[in-house]
């Protein structure tokens, strides 16, 4: 266990709908990240925060966004929902930019 | 644009022998390196690192190598357990990027008892 809480594990739903996923980083980690990982494109970065600012974007889409709030949970929010949305989603943490990222389980999000 | 390559989607080791995993990458301005291990239904855990600054890491059972010349690098496991079965990615950072990391499609290995 990384100590990186992931909800939820799986999701399922249609394309055209929002989304939401949440991630509780370890204690006392300022730095959230996300990352996507799919079947045709590995594990890619998404977006990083730390202490609640936005700090570095990868290739993160228009239609996702994602914010860390001042308990240091973050969320990701992923609307209009396609099919090539489904994939893995993972949620890391880190005490500060530098330092080791654990892990999350991720959250299996299936649009059909 | 793939600027970390691992060529080798799966790898088949007997339990004892040693298990060599290689990884590319095309970026010279990568400072930093990783090696992530994932098993089914967990997320990436960390495994060891490299600097750019040095061409050898070692951790137990587990050594990275890093050639920049021929910007590769390698992960071997020696002895392999079957225990190690899992899949591994390599991962690459710039400069002071943080944990904006740069992964490659991972290789899984099997170790055979």
């Amino acid at each position: 266990d990384s100590g990186v809480t992931q909800t939820p594990k799986h999701l399922i739903t249609a394309t055209g709908q929002r989304v939401t996923l949440r991630c509780s980083p370890r204690s006392g980690d300022l730095s959230v990240y996300w990352y996507q990982q799919s079947l045709d494109q590995g594990l890619q970065f998404l977006i990083q925060y730390y202490n609640g600012e936005e700090r570095a974007k990868g290739n993160i889409l228009e239609r996702f966004s994602a914010q860390q709030f001042p308990d240091l949970h973050s969320e990701l929010n992923l609307s209009s929902l396609e099919l090539g949305d489904s994939a893995l989603y993972f949620c890391a943490s880190s005490v500060l930019l530098n330092t080791e990222a654990f892990f999350g389980q991720g959250t299996r999000l299936t649009v059909v | 644009d793939q600027q970390v390559k691992q060529n080798s989607p799966s790898l088949s080791v007997q339990e004892g022998r040693i298990s060599i995993l290689n990884c590319d990458y095309t970026n010279s301005m990568f400072d930093y390196f990783l090696w992530y291990k994932k098993y089914p239904a967990e997320g990436p855990t960390f495994l060891i690192s490299i600097s750019s600054i040095k061409d050898k890491n070692e951790d137990g059972r587990f050594t990275v190598f890093l050639n920049k010349s021929a910007k590769h690098l390698s992960l071997h496991i020696v002895p392999s357990q079957p225990g190690d079965s899992a899949v591994y990615f390599c991962a690459a950072r710039l400069n002071n990027a943080g944990n904006m990391l740069t992964f490659g499609g991972g290789t899984r290995l099997m170790v055979k008892p």
